[in-house]
């Protein structure tokens, strides 16, 4: 079956520490997104990307790098220099970046202390 | 920034009854989506309507969009328990830049 594969599924690490949050993707779709979502709120936009080693910055991206050498791939690390990184994290892909819908993985909860 | 703006932030209905969620928008706009969120589950894609059509169906969804007030909404007929969940409307700005915007969502509750 294809689809989005985000791991973990749980993340927790100490303050200060970079972590990175992996995204695979076997669907052969063009773009891919990183959203951040905090408890009951919606999603905020990250990055994105529409082609492999090209992305754009969202709407907060500070504090967050990505990398798109892959198609199938789309990690996010989240530095320290992000100052408040505990959230849930979601990846999406599309076939391409406009008229089509968003394939979301579930998610990587991520918590910082 | 969020371009989509949702209420109501929260409803409840018994099972039976529709649920319309409304959506607005500040920019022009390639479509409209609506997605569910089942509580800490990734979303999943319910319909997407384009800039140029005013209605669409799919089962017991009903959306319309209306560019010249910038809003959509999402009417669930008939509703189940089972639909309980959050919804958001997201936007594909116009010129193709790729950005999907999401809004802040509703959450329904349907009561058995």
């Amino acid at each position: 079956d294809g689809g989005i594969t985000q791991s973990p599924k749980y993340l927790f690490r100490k303050e200060g520490q970079n972590v990175t949050l992996s995204c695979e993707q076997n669907l052969n779709h063009d773009a891919m997104y990183w959203y951040r979502q905090d408890p009951g709120q919606g999603l905020r936009l990250i990055y994105y990307s529409q082609i492999v080693n090209d992305f754009q910055k969202g709407d907060i991206a500070e504090g967050y790098s990505v990398s798109r050498e892959k198609k199938e791939s789309f990690p996010l690390t989240v530095t320290s220099a992000q100052k408040n990184p505990t959230a849930f994290y979601l990846c999406a892909s599309r076939r391409q970046s406009y008229n089509s819908p968003l394939h979301f993985g579930n998610g990587t909860r991520l918590t910082v202390t | 920034s969020q371009q989509g703006e949702e209420d109501p932030q929260a409803l409840s209905i018994q099972e039976g009854e529709n649920a319309t969620m409304n959506c607005s928008y500040k920019t022009s706009i390639n479509n409209l989506q609506w997605y569910r969120q089942n509580s800490g589950r990734g979303l999943v894609h319910l319909i997407l309507i384009r800039s140029n059509e005013r209605e669409k169906h799919s089962g017991r969804l009903r959306v319309t969009l209306d560019t010249s007030k910038k809003s959509s909404s999402l009417l669930i007929t008939a509703s189940r328990a089972a639909d309980t969940a959050s919804y958001f409307c997201a936007t594909d700005s116009s010129g193709n830049t790729g950005k999907l915007i999401f809004g802040q969502g509703t959450t329904l509750q349907v009561k058995p």
